[in-house]
């Protein structure tokens, strides 16, 4: 069956530590690849996104993911994170190519920066 | 920047009642899409939508739901007799021709009591 699984359900860290948001999925077939962000309050945005090419893509607000294929992995890294990336980041895929396009979701991890 | 926006932000109901959740999309958007946030659970898919009909629903869109696209605007989804399973968030999200990025509405939050 798809499905996307985020390793980490909470993780607290201090401003100006590194980041790294575990991201593995299951799916039979080429995928696109996404990580969303929810801020307090607010809708899910777009983070960054992979279709192909070069499989390090950077995002908005300096955050990047890398799309490792033997591992099924795709994921968030940030070098140094700000009390304002306090939200929570949300893994998806869908089918490249697919009629349909749905998104699977993980499930999300919460992310607190501590000032 | 164009956005997704959904009204209302808020819902409450009583089982059994009917609910229409409201959604505008981008306007140059052409594909459509419904998803479910249980409190605590992932985001789930409902159902997609385009040229005028559903191209995919999943399981959790039964015969309780049905979506519209009444004018050349609004997109709607409709809960025909809720139950108390149903109080979610539901977000809203479209795309454009090339169908590769979803972009998502501030979503509904929708209780059942």
């Amino acid at each position: 069956a798809q499905s996307v699984s985020q390793h980490n359900h909470h993780v607290i860290l201090s401003e100006a530590a590194s980041l790294e948001l575990g991201c593995n999925y299951s799916y039979g077939g080429t995928v696109n690849l996404f990580w969303y962000v929810q801020y307090p309050g607010q809708h899910l945005q777009l983070l960054l996104k992979y279709f192909s090419g070069d499989p390090l893509v950077k995002g908005i607000k300096g955050f990047e993911a890398e799309f490792i294929k033997s591992k099924f992995s795709f994921n968030l890294r940030k070098p140094s994170v700000q009390w304002s990336d306090t939200a929570e980041y949300f893994c998806a895929v869908n089918a490249r190519g697919g009629s349909q396009g749905n998104l699977i979701f993980g499930k999300g991890t919460k992310l607190s920066v501590k000032p | 920047e164009p956005e997704v926006t959904q009204t209302p932000s808020h819902q409450v109901t009583q089982m059994g009642q009917e609910v229409i959740l409201r959604c505008v999309p981008i306007s140059n958007h052409l594909y459509f899409y419904w998803y479910r946030q249980i409190l605590g659970q992932k985001v789930e898919f409902l159902v997609s939508f385009y040229n005028n009909e559903i191209s995919e629903k999943s399981e959790i869109f039964d015969d309780q739901f049905s979506v519209e696209r009444p004018d050349g605007s609004n997109f709607t989804l409709k809960i025909r007799s809720t139950k108390l399973e149903d109080s979610a968030m539901y977000f809203c999200a479209s795309s454009g021709p090339g169908r590769e990025t979803q972009y998502f509405g501030p979503g509904t939050r929708l209780l059942v009591l």
